[in-house]
């Protein structure tokens, strides 16, 4: 089992490019949730979806979008990359809430914007 | 803003000793998650501590909760080489799809 899945693990951007973040997981999981973490912090939650069909603002969503496409996966879409989104995004999932169990983490996508 | 904030921030200790890291938290939670996270690598769960808990256990690893002091500690026994990482605690916020990490404490085994 693969766990769960980031594509790509790297990638450079310059200011104003479009990009899509890949998460895949083969848990079966319900949830499914998109973090960053910068240089010497935790990490702050972006997106988070709950459940096939729905997505719900975390911490920091401004400036991204996300979409589930099915129960496997879930999408991080940077419209207009700003220096401020450089940072490593982390996929995670869950059976059930956040708080109830263990979440599942990916190894992370580290995005430099230019 | 962050929920919850690690006590040290970095910790080194020798091969053998035990660590302690300590965790902060302001609001009222459900339960309380203590994280690891290798060098360039995902975070991986280490235990989960509900709110009417006050202590457990799993392998090395003893966790407390105080919730009257908003408070957690994770004690690492007879620490390894391969402990050294950083440890993140979390904490469920206003909903339980919400899970809040801290700043973290980045903890050195020296051999």
């Amino acid at each position: 089992n693969a766990g769960v899945t980031q594509t790509p693990k790297f990638q450079v951007l310059k200011t104003g490019q479009s990009m899509t973040l890949q998460c895949a997981q083969d848990m079966n999981h319900n949830s499914m949730y998109w973090y960053r973490q910068d240089p010497g912090m935790g990490l702050r939650l972006i997106y988070y979806s709950a459940s096939e069909g729905t997505t719900d603002k975390g911490e920091v969503p401004n400036g991204y979008n996300v979409s589930r496409l099915n129960k496997r996966e879930f999408s991080l879409r940077l419209e207009s990359a700003a220096p401020s989104q450089t940072s490593v995004y982390f996929c995670a999932s869950s059976w059930g809430g956040a708080n109830t169990g263990e979440l599942f983490f990916g190894e992370g996508s580290r995005l430099t914007v230019l | 803003s962050q929920q919850g904030e690690e006590d040290p921030q970095a910790l080194s200790i020798q091969e053998g000793e035990n660590a302690t890291m300590n965790c902060s938290y302001k609001t009222s939670i459900n339960n309380l998650q203590w994280y690891r996270q290798n060098s360039g690598r995902g975070l991986v769960h280490l235990i989960l501590i509900r709110s009417n808990e006050r202590e457990k256990h799993s392998g090395r690893l003893r966790v407390t909760l105080d919730t009257s002091k908003k408070s957690s500690s994770l004690l690492i026994t007879a620490s390894r080489a391969a402990d050294t990482a950083s440890y993140f605690c979390a904490t469920d916020k206003d909903s339980s799809y919400k899970l809040i990490f801290g700043s973290g404490t980045r903890l050195l085994v020296r051999p």
